[in-house]
């Protein structure tokens, strides 16, 4: 059964540090959504993307945050210079454009020391 | 703004022992209601979508159901392996972003 896969699982930086979050989508979807979900709070979205380009974005998603699809397969959060309070677990997602269902990958567990 | 209310926080059943998890929205015009299984540093697992009032979806012994107003998840005779916690969340227009709720933590002891 298809899935959204991401790397990697767990992923330490130091403060102001940039990290790349990395995501392969459901192959013939063609919405991606990053999501976020700090410890013991709800999941959050941040930004969605179609057609190569960003469709919505959240508050959160500020200067400090980009999204990339750099080939046919990823899918790419860039976090420019980390923050303490940009700990969390990240999730990709991917739709089709037949129906709503958005599919979740594993989470990237970031933690900013 | 969409908002998504979630009840009980918490729930511990008894296995065999039936219970509802209750998900409050409001949305300006619903697109879809999802319900989500999450496991501990997991991602959240797609379980149903509801689109209109009435509706009803079965999946092993998890029913949802929707109103105008609220979505219930019920769980029949519940085992151990549904020991997770649940989400909800709305959508208000198709391939947008979804609106979660905190969810509700089912534990379930044999």
């Amino acid at each position: 059964e298809p899935e959204v896969t991401q790397t990697p699982s767990h992923q330490v930086t130091q403060m102001g540090q940039e990290v790349i979050l990395r995501c392969v989508p459901i192959s013939n979807h063609l919405y991606f959504y990053w999501y976020r979900q700090i410890l013991g709070q709800k999941v959050e979205f941040l930004v969605s993307f179609y057609n190569n380009e960003i469709s919505e974005k959240s508050e959160i998603f500020d200067d400090q945050f980009s999204v990339e699809r750099p080939d046919g397969s990823n899918f790419t959060l860039k976090i420019r210079s980390t923050k303490l309070e940009d700990s969390a677990m990240y999730f990709c997602a991917s739709s089709s454009t037949w129906t709503n269902e958005q599919f979740f990958g594993p989470g990237t567990r970031l933690t900013v020391l | 703004e969409d908002q998504v209310t979630q009840s009980p926080e918490a729930l511990r059943l008894q296995e065999g022992e039936s219970s509802s998890l209750n998900c409050s929205y409001t949305v300006s015009g619903l697109r879809g209601l999802f319900w989500y299984r999450q496991d501990p540093g997991k991602g959240p697992e797609f379980l149903f979508t509801l689109y209109s009032a009435g509706e009803e979806k079965e999946k092993e012994r998890l029913k949802a159901t929707l109103t105008k107003k609220e979505s219930f998840l019920h769980i029949t005779a519940p085992k151990p392996e549904d020991s997770a916690t649940y989400l909800c969340a709305v959508q208000h227009q198709g391939n947008t972003p979804l609106v979660f709720g905190k969810g509700t933590r089912l534990s379930v002891i044999a």
